[in-house]
């Protein structure tokens, strides 16, 4: 079935470490998007890719870097230097170009920094 | 600044009741709007919208775009608790950012 991966669902991570998010997508889509969800706060993007090889940043990018090395993967690593990680993080797709064309969304990752 | 604004931020009512969301709009260049709605995990696609003054429905849920007013409302008829869930709006501008509001977090009460 086509869709979109995330993984890991649940992860722990302690203060100080970098942890890396993975989201891989067969539905043949040009567009990939990362987004942080919080409470009461609706989802803020991070970063996100049209093509391979490029990405730009989101309103909320720093602490975060990600990269577009194949069409189908756009893995988001979660630095130290991101003061509050706690989140719940979704990763979305989409046919790039013109007007039409929602976003699919993966499942999601939940990341807890102890 | 681009932004979308959603309201109620949430909502509690019985099962049968009609409710009405919001969703507003300040975004350069409009193409689209588009409803979603999340029950636990992955956010699910409703409606695109793109045309001002053509409902879209599906099933007891409809939605409608009013361009002049730069705003949105998601219909549900005769809820039920399987309606309880977070609506988002989201509209994507010229870059396709897609920019989300904060969501109604809909509940309702058998």
């Amino acid at each position: 079935d086509g869709g979109i991966t995330q993984s890991p669902k649940y992860l722990f991570r302690k203060e100080g470490q970098n942890v890396t998010l993975s989201c891989e997508q067969n539905l043949n889509h040009d567009a990939m998007y990362w987004y942080r969800q919080d409470p009461g706060q609706g989802l803020r993007l991070i970063y996100y890719s049209q093509i391979v090889n490029d990405f730009q940043k989101g309103d909320i990018a720093e602490g975060y870097s990600v990269s577009r090395e194949k069409k189908e993967s756009f893995p988001l690593t979660v630095t130290s230097a991101q003061k509050n990680p706690t989140a719940f993080y979704l990763c979305a797709s989409r046919l790039a170009g013109g007007n039409t064309g929602e976003l699919f969304f993966g499942e999601g990752s939940r990341l807890t920094v102890l | 600044e681009d932004k979308v604004v959603q309201s109620p931020l949430s909502l509690v009512v019985h099962e049968g009741d009609t409710v009405t969301l919001n969703c507003s709009y300040e975004v350069t260049n409009f193409r689209s709007l588009l409803w979603y709605k999340q029950e636990k995990k992955a956010p699910t696609f409703l409606f695109m919208l793109t045309s001002s003054g053509i409902e879209k429905k599906s099933g007891r849920l409809s939605s409608i775009l009013d361009k002049k007013e730069l705003s949105s409302i998601l219909n549900i008829t005769a809820t039920q608790t399987g309606d309880s869930a977070i609506y988002l709006c989201a509209v994507p501008n010229t870059g396709n950012q897609f920019y989300f509001g904060t969501g109604t977090s809909l509940t309702v009460i058998p």
